[in-house]
């Protein structure tokens, strides 16, 4: 199985600051044939279902945000929240779909 | 109301079966454009795939759990099952239905539709 590793466990960043979530897999997600990194992030609020925000490592979902972005290859990923807004409170998980499914264990952004 | 619905919340004794069904409204569960599939996430915790089911019906199932997992499609009624049997306190956790979009062969995809959730709690 692909481990995937986030850090930090959480983070506490002022409204408007930058807050940067890091996400390791355990191999490579970028499959060479497409030249694609099949990684995916998603914002997880209290009481609330996981959303989709990033897929491709890259490609944001529609209705989300610009402030988010997505970058990193091979085993080595960040989620960027530009400028946080207080409604960003939550936790972010990574998760792979090169080899099945496995999610990172998640980062709580805290305001 | 919302386009994906678990069951409601249940108590379900240890050693036994765990039932859940998913209920998918405004379009047909079984397209060629997805599959479905389980996610758990234990109060406080993090969140662990389960497995899922093709739009042909095939199950595909998280090798961890594979022995003890059944997931299956009604088409008729448009509802994901599944099955967890001989439970204990560490499967006591809220469990999620979502979307995957396949993104090749096998079990993988992301999952950009979920339900809200459903409590189980594993208690005699």
């Amino acid at each position: 199985d692909i481990v995937m590793t986030q850090s930090p466990e959480s983070l506490a960043v002022s409204p408007g600051e930058r807050a940067t979530i890091n996400c390791k897999s355990s191999q490579s997600v970028l499959w060479i044939t497409d030249n694609r990194n099949y990684l995916a992030w998603y914002q997880q609020k209290p009481g609330q279902a996981p959303k989709l925000l990033i897929s491709w490592a890259s490609t944001r979902e529609s209705g989300v945000p610009d402030r988010f972005s997505g970058s990193g290859s091979g085993t080595d990923f960040t989620l960027t929240i530009s400028s946080l807004q207080p409604e960003d409170m939550a936790v972010y998980y990574c998760q792979q779909y090169y080899s099945t499914v496995t999610f990172g264990g998640g980062t709580k952004v805290e305001i | 109301q919302l386009p994906v619905q678990e069951s409601d919340s249940r108590l379900v004794k240890p050693s036994e079966t765990l039932s859940l069904t998913c209920t998918v409204s405004g379009g047909p569960i079984s397209s060629p454009s997805y599959y479905w599939g389980w996610i758990r996430q234990p109060p406080g915790r993090g969140l662990e795939w389960l497995g899922g089911v093709e739009d042909s019906g095939s199950p595909f199932y998280n090798p961890s759990l594979r022995s003890r997992l059944t997931m299956s499609i009604d088409t008729s009624r448009n509802q994901l099952s599944l099955k967890l049997n001989s439970v204990s306190a560490a499967d006591t956790a809220f469990y999620f239905c979502a979307r995957l979009l396949p993104t090749g062969s096998g079990a993988r995809g992301y999952f950009d539709l979920w339900g809200r959730g459903t409590l189980v709690t594993v208690s005699s």
